[in-house]
């Protein structure tokens, strides 16, 4: 079973700071990986996906990396603004494929302090 | 423009009773989903569809129901309310086949007193 795990599960920054949200997988046959953000009594927003053939993928000053034999990824944001605070989630397909839903890890609640 | 909207966006309700969630998308994705959202647990995958008449039971499928008649619709029924059910429920939808982008509503917040 995929499991997926987030580290740090809380993040309290100044604004301005560089920073890096950590996600593990534990079946590496991944078809891709998605980062998500979810406001407060929002649903979930699609930041970036990233198919398993590509190393990176890059929206304006977020970069998410994928390891895939590592079983990892990473969620660079640069120049950290107070709007980016908020739950950020990674989330990677039950089987290969991906059409049968994805497995979520339990997020990393990020606070930019102004 | 594109969307997927869930209704009730929230909702009281005693157990025993039978209740449904609808979600409707604009997309004209297959493939739709249901989830739910608990502290501690995260999001967990209750029953997906890839298209019309097709269902199938995710991880927490037990004491849920859902129907696929259209392409737009995948109501979510619970047939018997449980206190073990109160939750967030999301409903996503994504491009027919694999490797494409999840799309989600904004969510149905669920009370079974």
């Amino acid at each position: 079973k995929q499991e997926v795990t987030q580290i740090p599960a809380a993040l309290s920054v100044p604004e301005g700071e560089n920073l890096v949200l950590n996600c593990s997988f534990t079946d590496s046959a991944i078809y891709n990986l998605q980062w998500f953000r979810q406001d407060p009594g929002k649903g979930l927003t699609s930041l970036l996906l990233i198919q398993s053939s590509q190393r990176e993928q890059t929206s304006g000053r977020l970069n998410a990396s994928l390891d895939k034999s590592s079983g990892r990824s990473t969620l660079y944001i640069a120049a950290s603004q107070p709007g980016d605070s908020a739950t950020y989630l990674c989330a990677v397909p039950y089987s290969g494929g991906g059409a049968d839903g994805l497995t979520f890890g339990k997020g990393t609640h990020l606070i930019i302090q102004p | 423009d594109a969307e997927i909207t869930q209704s009730p966006r929230h909702k009281i309700t005693e157990t025993g009773r039978q209740v449904t969630l609808a979600c409707h998308q604009t997309w004209n994705h297959n493939n739709m989903f249901w989830y739910r959202q608990d502290l501690g647990h995260g999001l967990r995958l209750i029953h997906y569809s890839y298209g019309v008449q097709d269902t199938n039971k995710g991880e927490v499928s037990d004491g849920y129901s859902v129907s696929r008649s259209n392409t737009e619709d995948l109501p979510l029924t619970l047939e018997s309310a449980a206190s073990s059910q109160t939750s967030v429920y999301f409903c996503a939808s994504s491009p027919s086949g694999s490797g494409g982008e999840l799309f989600f509503g904004e969510g149905s917040r669920l009370t079974v007193l």
